[in-house]
């Protein structure tokens, strides 16, 4: 059973799209983590959220934290080729271990 | 030059054999990790280090073991592997800023186990 549950598990959209990816738990997290990961290669970090409610913007991203810290949420506006990976949302918990979603694979179409 | 590395970043071996996943970094960090990567599991935790003297199991430690060479090095054993330990292997370190424990991530070793 995963402790972090992400929807969709696929999204095919066609640029110029937006799109929302969603990550949640019914456990507390001190801080969550969101990372992209793209074919023959490593995850890498895009944002870390801290407080509740807290929305962060990279660009055309924008990482939102619940209230509760439980879920979180990204939204891609106008998504490009370039966008195209797997999403990974990830949870710190008290012991300092991160708790992986099992990820959204995302295709944008050109 | 990366900050996290892999060798060998490909494997193909038989049931049976000990295989070696070796991961070195120059980030400087104390924290290091071993994950694997199965389709539609996300990435599962194998064993953990916070320093050169430290070794914790994760969540799937059975059938692997690890050694921490130095604060830089961290490698992952099958003592004899098995067809179900195929997988994207990655090795990551942190270095706890507050509460968030950012890792970074190596480039994976994809092991096929036959």
């Amino acid at each position: 059973t995963q402790l972090l549950e992400q929807s969709p598990q696929f999204l095919s959209i066609q640029e110029g799209e937006n799109l929302t990816v969603y990550c949640n738990s019914s456990s507390v997290f001190s801080s969550l983590q969101w990372y992209r990961q793209e074919p023959g290669e490593g995850p890498v970090l895009l944002v870390t959220v801290v407080t509740g409610g807290e929305v962060k913007k990279l660009k055309r991203l924008t990482f939102q934290f619940g209230d509760a810290r439980k879920d979180s949420s990204l939204h891609i506006t106008a998504a490009q080729p370039g966008d195209t990976g797997l999403y990974l949302c990830a949870g710190t918990s008290n012991d300092y271990k991160l708790s992986f979603g099992a990820g959204t694979t995302v295709t944008v179409r050109a | 030059d990366a900050d996290v590395t892999q060798t060998p970043r490909n494997r193909i071996t038989k049931t049976g054999k000990r295989i070696m996943l070796e991961c070195s970094q120059t980030k400087g960090h104390d924290r290091m990790y071993w994950y694997r990567q199965d389709p539609g599991l996300g990435l599962r935790l194998i064993y953990y280090s916070f320093d050169v003297k430290d070794i914790n199991k994760g969540e799937i430690s059975d059938g692997y073991s690890v050694s921490r060479q130095a604060q830089a090095k961290f490698s992952l054993s099958l003592e004899s592997a098995i067809p179900n330990q195929t997988a994207l292997y990655f090795c990551a370190t942190s270095a706890p800023r507050g509460t968030a424990n950012e890792q970074f991530f190596g480039p994976g070793t994809r092991l096929t186990v036959l």
